[in-house]
């Protein structure tokens, strides 16, 4: 596509649920990354996937967030019992192989109440 | 480990007036450098970046930077800044090709008519 595409645009969860973030890089990006954005604060770093691979998932905060991107394109960013900290905004970012290029998506905003 | 410090949470200048915003990095070998801007409701734009050579970076909008290794600074400056440019910056490092990159927490640029 044209740009990197993030759905929903907005989630709103009630706390223990299930979620399941999407993100649609551009056409032909191999890198892509997910971040998280609190109020007031830079994006922070999640994971990032070469391909299909998690190349670097330091940036997961705890073994309730996962990440997939099982055909090299499409990412699904899923968080299992969610808690009212878990609110932010969750940006999605893709990469071109032969270099920087980073392009962000414009968000999912999650809220869990 | 990677770490940007943006020491100015708000900045606020009159239409038409200079700009610097100021950006520190730390990081153990040649960084890549970027500036984003966030407006209210919109996604991360790519403003300029660093990766080697020149270390005067012209960029999108008007906007330079300065990459100076010598004081591990790359700040972001506009001659005459207009009522559209009042948004979030981000400054950000990475450290090669398809890496991921680390963000500073933002400064907050006021325009006043």
């Amino acid at each position: 596509g044209a740009g990197v595409s993030q759905t929903p645009s907005n989630k709103v969860t009630e706390k223990g649920k299930y979620v399941e973030l999407r993100c649609d890089p551009i056409s032909g990006h191999t890198a892509l990354y997910w971040y998280r954005q609190s109020l007031g604060q830079g994006p922070e770093f999640l994971i990032y996937f070469q391909g299909t691979g998690a190349a670097d998932d330091s940036g997961l905060p705890n073994d309730r967030f996962f990440a997939v991107r099982p055909e090299g394109s499409v990412s699904t960013l899923k968080i299992q019992r969610t808690e009212r900290g878990d609110s932010a905004v969750y940006l999605c970012a893709s990469s071109p192989s032969s270099g920087y290029g980073y392009t962000f998506g414009s968000g999912t905003r999650l809220t869990v109440v | 480990a990677q770490s940007v410090t943006q020491p100015d949470i708000h900045i606020t200048v009159s239409e038409g007036a200079s700009l610097e915003l100021r950006c520190n990095y730390s990081y153990g070998a040649t960084p890549y450098l970027f500036w984003y801007v966030q407006s209210p409701g919109q996604g991360l734009q790519l403003l300029l970046k660093y990766f080697s050579g020149d270390t005067l970076v012209q960029g999108i909008k008007g906007f330079e930077a300065e990459f100076k290794r010598s004081q591990s600074s790359f700040n972001l400056r506009k001659p005459s800044v207009h009522w559209s440019d009042a948004a979030e910056y981000f400054c950000a490092v990475g450290g090669g090709r398809d890496d991921k990159i680390i963000f500073g927490k933002g400064t907050r640029l006021h325009i006043l008519p």
